[in-house]
C-alpha cells in the first residue's frame, strides 16, 4: 500500500487559512489523492480528492505538486468546527480492493 | 440525508456471543467496506466487498468475521464469537466507484464485556 507522511499536529487561528501538507513520494500512476477528516466521536468524512490537477470544492482546495509526490489541503478560513484529524490517503483505483488505508493523520487545532 | 446509516449505534454483548452490525445504503453503491477503530487508535481496514464477494481482507478479518449483502441492500458484518479485544467503533463505508469518494457511516460502538 502506498504510504503518506503528514505532520502529527498543526495549529491555526480562527478565520485564517490553513495549509495541511502531505508527502507521498511512492505514489503510482493509478493512485488518487484523497483527504478525509474525522471530527471527535464521528466517522471519517470526505473532504476532497484529485489525480493531477488542483481541485476546489465547497469545503477546501487541493493543491497537487507537478510530480505528484506531495499535496496540500487548503482550508481557506478555518473555523472551530474544522478542528479534527485530517487524513491524506492514496486510493488505488485498480489494485488492492480500492480500499482507503488510514494513517495517524494530522490533528488540527483551531484557536479562537 | 446521509448516504449510509448504521445500526445499531451502540451494542453491548457478552464475550463469546455473536453480533451482526448493519449498514444500509441510501442510494446505489458498488463498493462496500468495513473498518474498525479501537479507542484512541487509528482507523483500520477490515474488508472490501464488490460484486457480492470479498475483494480484499486484512489480517484482522479472520474466520470469526464474515460479511454479506443478504437482500441486495443491507451490508452486514458478523462476528461469530466476540472477544474483549473486538470492542471498538465499526464503520461501514460505501463508494459508487473507485474514482469517487467513499461515504462513511457514523459507526456502531461495540462493547464486549
Amino acid at each position: 500500500d502506498a504510504k503518506t507522511t503528514q505532520p502529527n499536529s498543526m495549529e491555526s487561528n480562527e478565520e485564517e487559512p490553513v495549509h495541511l501538507p502531505c508527502n507521498h513520494s511512492t505514489i503510482s500512476g493509478t493512485d488518487y489523492i484523497h483527504w478525509y477528516r474525522q471530527l471527535p466521536s464521528q466517522g471519517p468524512e470526505y473532504v476532497i480528492h484529485g489525480l493531477t490537477s488542483n481541485v476546489n470544492n465547497r469545503m477546501a482546495s487541493l493543491a497537487i505538486a507537478e510530480d505528484r509526490k506531495s499535496s496540500t489541503l487548503i482550508l481557506h478560513r478555518a473555523t472551530l468546527r474544522d478542528a479534527a484529524v485530517y487524513y491524506c490517503i492514496l486510493r488505488d483505483v485498480v489494485r488492492g480492493g480500492n480500499k482507503l488505508v488510514f494513517g495517524a493523520g494530522t490533528i488540527l487545532r483551531v484557536k479562537s | 440525508e446521509p448516504e449510509v446509516t448504521q445500526t445499531p449505534s451502540h451494542q453491548v454483548t457478552q464475550m463469546g456471543q455473536e453480533v451482526i452490525l448493519r449498514c444500509v445504503p441510501i442510494s446505489n453503491h458498488l463498493y462496500f467496506y468495513w473498518y474498525r477503530q479501537i479507542l484512541g487508535q487509528k482507523v483500520e481496514f477490515l474488508v472490501s466487498f464488490y460484486n457480492n464477494e470479498i475483494s480484499e481482507k486484512s489480517e484482522i478479518f479472520d474466520d470469526q468475521f464474515s460479511v454479506e449483502r443478504p437482500d441486495g441492500s443491507n451490508f452486514t458484518l458478523k462476528i461469530r464469537s466476540t472477544k474483549l479485544e473486538d470492542s471498538a467503533m465499526y464503520f461501514c463505508a460505501l463508494s459508487p466507484s473507485t474514482y469517487t469518494e467513499a461515504f462513511f457511516g457514523q459507526g456502531t460502538r461495540l462493547t464486549v464485556v
